[in-house]
């Protein structure tokens, strides 16, 4: 059974923190690795994509991508009130697996 | 944004009745797919399709067929609902089904079967 693992949270960061969220898989076979925001009561929208180890920065977000380890984070610098969602990770192996979500909130 | 439209939503209705879902994109992408979303769950993959006429299960298929005669189109039909199908709805759209193109999504239908 592959799985994608992530805390529900909710995980609280102060505005102007960096807020770190991760999230781990079992297929070690997986390829692509996919960040996705949505606020309440709207559909998933894409971030970010990732295929291989290491960093990965677009503007305050990077992603960081350790296979061996299994691991795929995100992290947000300058956290903004706008920035309280739930972020779901999406990992590929041909078959797109979805986490079930972390629960981000930004505290002014 | 891309250009994925679902109709209703919003419905409601009944125990025993059949419901039908409609996503239709303007993107000319070859794959289309219907998610449920339940809290907890996260979502869940119910059938994709790869093309016209092509479809196959996802992991939460029983109870819902699909069907795709037009590029444009993909229907999702409960057959006769039940009280937990009660659920959000995502349509979503790629390019192909190689691992680096990502999915994108409709604004959804909220699906409540009293």
């Amino acid at each position: 059974q592959k799985e994608v693992e992530q805390n529900s949270g909710p995980l609280s960061v102060p505005e102007g923190a960096i807020a770190s969220l991760n999230c781990t898989y079992s297929d070690r076979g997986s390829q692509s690795f996919f960040w996705y925001r949505q606020y309440s009561g709207k559909s998933p929208e894409l971030i970010m994509f990732i295929y291989s180890n290491g960093d990965k920065e677009d503007g305050r977000f990077t992603a960081q991508l350790n296979k061996a380890s299994q691991y795929v984070s995100l992290l947000i610098r300058d956290s903004q009130p706008s920035d309280s969602a739930t972020y779901l990770c999406a990992v590929s192996n041909y078959q797109l697996i979805w986490g079930a979500g972390t629960k981000l909130i930004i505290k002014p | 944004d891309a250009g994925i439209t679902q109709s209703p939503r919003h419905k409601v209705t009944e125990t025993g009745t059949p419901v039908t879902l409609r996503c239709h994109q303007t993107e000319n992408h070859r794959y289309m797919y219907w998610y449920r979303q339940d809290p907890g769950h996260g979502l869940r993959l119910i059938h994709y399709s790869y093309g016209v006429k092509d479809t196959d299960k996802g992991e939460v298929s029983d109870g819902y067929s699909v069907s795709r005669s037009k590029t444009e189109d993909f229907l999702l039909t409960l057959e006769s609902a039940t009280s937990s199908q009660t659920s959000v709805y995502f349509c979503a759209i790629s390019d192909n089904r190689n691992s680096n193109q990502p999915q994108h999504f409709g604004d959804g239908t909220r699906l409540s079967i009293l």
